[in-house]
């Protein structure tokens, strides 16, 4: 069975400062990984996604992911945070076939500080 | 290409109501997936139906069913509603419903609330 795991429901940064958002999955079989992003009251926006290409992965506005095997973790980096990156950040985690559908953590909860 | 849409946006039954929910695939698109999500759960994939045939079903009771078109256009439906079910209800399609390589592509769901 897959898993993943998000530490921190909520992560608060300065505008222009350094995010990081964490994500550990745990996968019998190689995992495909997803950043997704959902804005209040909307659904959900790919951010990016690993298919064991590239372990650094770069995504939509300004966001990039890296695979690391050996730590089993996924997680999202953006250089320079802005207002507008203020959002509910959801890592998943399937396998090719996606028989399970995606599997999703917690969500954590990005708050922008001015 | 216009995107996943859901109706209706948002739905109020009472319990031991039935509520039926749809969902209308990117054009081209044959899977459609369906998607519970609650703040004390997160999201949690209910089922999958790809050319009229649901296959793949999440961990959900039965009172929890759905369908597809010919269209590729889905239905969801839950029988028999509790408080519990009140929920954000997102569907996903993409062209061939394999969720590992390919993008599924969110509506921007049905919030129910159960009361």
């Amino acid at each position: 069975a897959q898993s993943v795991t998000q530490l921190g429901s909520h992560v608060s940064v300065s505008e222009g400062a350094l995010v990081l958002l964490r994500c550990n999955y745990s996968s019998s079989v190689p995992p495909y990984l997803f950043w997704y992003v959902q804005y209040p009251n909307q659904g959900l926006q790919l951010l990016l996604k690993y298919t064991s290409a590239a372990t650094l992965v770069k995504g939509i506005n300004g966001f990039e992911a890296e695979f690391k095997k050996s730590e089993t973790s996924f997680h999202l980096t953006k250089p320079s945070a802005h207002m507008s990156d203020a959002a509910e950040y959801f890592c998943a985690v399937s396998d090719v076939r996606g028989a399970d559908g995606l599997t999703f953590g917690k969500g954590t909860h990005l708050i922008i500080q001015p | 290409k216009a995107g996943v849409t859901q109706t209706p946006r948002y739905l109020i039954k009472t319990r031991g109501q039935q509520v039926t929910l749809s969902c209308s695939p990117i054009s081209g698109h044959r899977s459609v997936s369906w998607y519970q999500q609650t703040p004390g759960q997160g999201l949690q994939f209910l089922f999958e139906y790809f050319s009229e045939t649901q296959r793949n079903k999440g961990n959900f009771p039965g009172r929890f069913s759905g369908r597809q078109f010919s269209n590729s256009r889905s239905e969801m439906n839950v029988s028999t509603l509790e408080l519990g079910d009140s929920a954000l209800y997102l569907c996903a399609s993409s062209t061939e419903g394999l969720a590992g390589v390919e993008t599924q592509y969110f509506g921007p769901g049905t919030r129910l609330l159960v009361l």
